[in-house]
């Protein structure tokens, strides 16, 4: 049983660029959340996917978007990118919401770093 | 607003002794709760749960208690081993959403 596998693991983007990250769910997994953990706090939540449709979405501003495909992978999109987008970016997949005994199952995250 | 809040950035405990977590929370409509573990440059690690119509949960090592009337659960760890050293957060949510809240983390050491 693979895991949830995310990349880039590392990259640095300047202000004003638009980012790409990408994330592998885990085999048997159709609900993909992504969370954004910046220095010293814990993940917030940015939205979830499943089905390939927005199942929720958190207090993040539009220029954050995201896709899932038929695979349930999923992507997410960060245009216009600010200072304070600097974070670790991670990917949760799940089986349904993620409410059950097991929870998400984490990526290792993609550390964004804006210039 | 921060409804889920760990006030303790950092603890200490000796090898073999007690480890004691806290996790405070505001929404009394959270009904259910987990505890994750984070190691440097690994993604959180699902550690426990605990649902609301429970106040104790335990899986080896590791017990959450819940009090839902002080909204106030806690992580032991019995006995704690350097290996449980790393970033334990909360995270509550509650039925019919589709998102986890988490606190900011407490980092546990464990001394040999």
């Amino acid at each position: 049983e693979t895991g949830v596998t995310q990349s880039p693991t590392h990259l640095i983007k300047t202000r004003g660029q638009q980012v790409t990250l990408r994330c592998s769910s885990q085999s048997g997994h159709n609900t993909v959340s992504w969370y954004q953990q910046a220095l010293g706090q814990g993940p917030q939540f940015i939205f979830q996917y499943y089905r390939e449709e927005e199942n929720g979405r958190g207090n993040f501003p539009p220029r954050f978007s995201g896709l899932q495909f038929p695979n349930y992978s999923s992507e997410l999109n960060v245009n216009a990118l600010e200072l304070d987008d600097s974070a670790l970016y991670l990917c949760a997949s799940s089986l349904g919401a993620g409410q059950g005994d097991y929870g998400y199952t984490f990526g290792s995250g993609t550390r964004l770093t804006v210039v | 607003d921060q409804q889920v809040k760990q006030n303790s950035p950092s603890l200490s405990v000796q090898e073999g002794r007690i480890s004691i977590l806290n996790c405070d929370y505001t929404n009394s409509m959270f009904d259910y709760f987990l505890w994750y573990k984070k190691y440097p440059a690994e993604g959180p690690t699902f550690l426990i749960s605990i649902s609301s119509i429970k106040d104790k949960n335990e899986d080896g090592r590791f017990t959450v208690f819940l009090n839902k009337s002080a909204k106030h659960l806690s992580l032991h760890i019995v006995p704690s081993q350097p290996g449980d050293s790393a970033v334990y957060f909360c995270a509550a949510s509650y039925s019919g959403t589709y998102k986890y809240i988490f606190g900011t983390g407490t980092r546990l050491k464990v001394l040999a």
